[in-house]
């Protein structure tokens, strides 16, 4: 079955440190993968997708087929990183396209 | 931008009420979603709906029911409210998923049920 594994509920880091938020799937076919975040009381939004293959807000993440991992990195960590993070796989379902969620990291970057 | 608007931020219910939360979508996006978020337990969808008067069940449809009379509208329905269903809801919406189409998400709905 499909799956994605985010295995730290936690992270915490002190400010300028490197980050990086782990996320795993299981999935034979051809994954589209997404991270999400979602800052202290505001609205979960899109972070980044991998086919952008881009960088936001100093975050990178990049599809390891071999690993069957996305991990969301970040080079050096400021303060108002501190969020819940969400990896999500889209996948084929027959006819359809489902999503299916980590259970997510809450990350905290200390001064 | 997309704008997905949730009728309330908080809704204080008692137990055995029919609840409606509403969420509208600017966009005309085809999908919508409903789902709940605890803690250490992420996003669990709850309903979907690909297009007008379609509904799909999610991952925990139980006491719950979902309205799509219009396009930009999707309501969720708790037919007779009980605690275990104090929660924060969320309601999200996409362009019909064909490749990368991302979810938009409201602010959220923390309903407490009493």
């Amino acid at each position: 079955a499909q799956r994605v594994t985010q295995p730290e509920k936690l992270l915490s880091v002190f400010k300028g440190a490197p980050v990086e938020l782990k996320c795993n799937y299981s999935y034979s076919g051809s994954p589209e993968l997404f991270w999400y975040v979602q800052y202290s009381r505001q609205r979960l939004q899109l972070l980044l997708r991998h086919i952008s293959r881009e960088s936001i807000k100093g975050f990178t993440a990049d599809l390891n087929k071999g690993e069957t991992s996305f991990h969301l990195k970040k080079p050096f960590a400021q303060e108002e990183d501190s969020a819940m993070y969400y990896c999500a796989l889209v996948y084929n379902a027959g006819n359809n396209r489902k999503l299916i969620w980590g259970l997510g990291t809450s990350l905290a970057v200390n001064p | 931008d997309v704008k997905v608007t949730q009728s309330s931020r908080y809704l204080v219910k008692r137990t055995g009420e029919k609840v409606f939360l509403e969420c509208v979508q600017d966009m005309d996006h085809e999908n919508m979603f409903w789902y709940r978020q605890d803690p250490g337990l992420g996003l669990r969808l709850i309903y979907f709906s690909y297009d007008v008067k379609m509904k799909e069940k999610g991952d925990i449809p139980e006491g719950y029911s979902v309205s799509r009379e219009k396009k930009e509208r999707f309501s969720l329905i708790l037919e007779s409210a009980s605690t275990n269903q104090t929660s924060m809801y969320l309601c999200a919406s996409s362009l019909r998923l064909k490749g990368n189409q991302p979810q938009h998400f409201g602010d959220g709905t923390r309903l407490s049920i009493l």
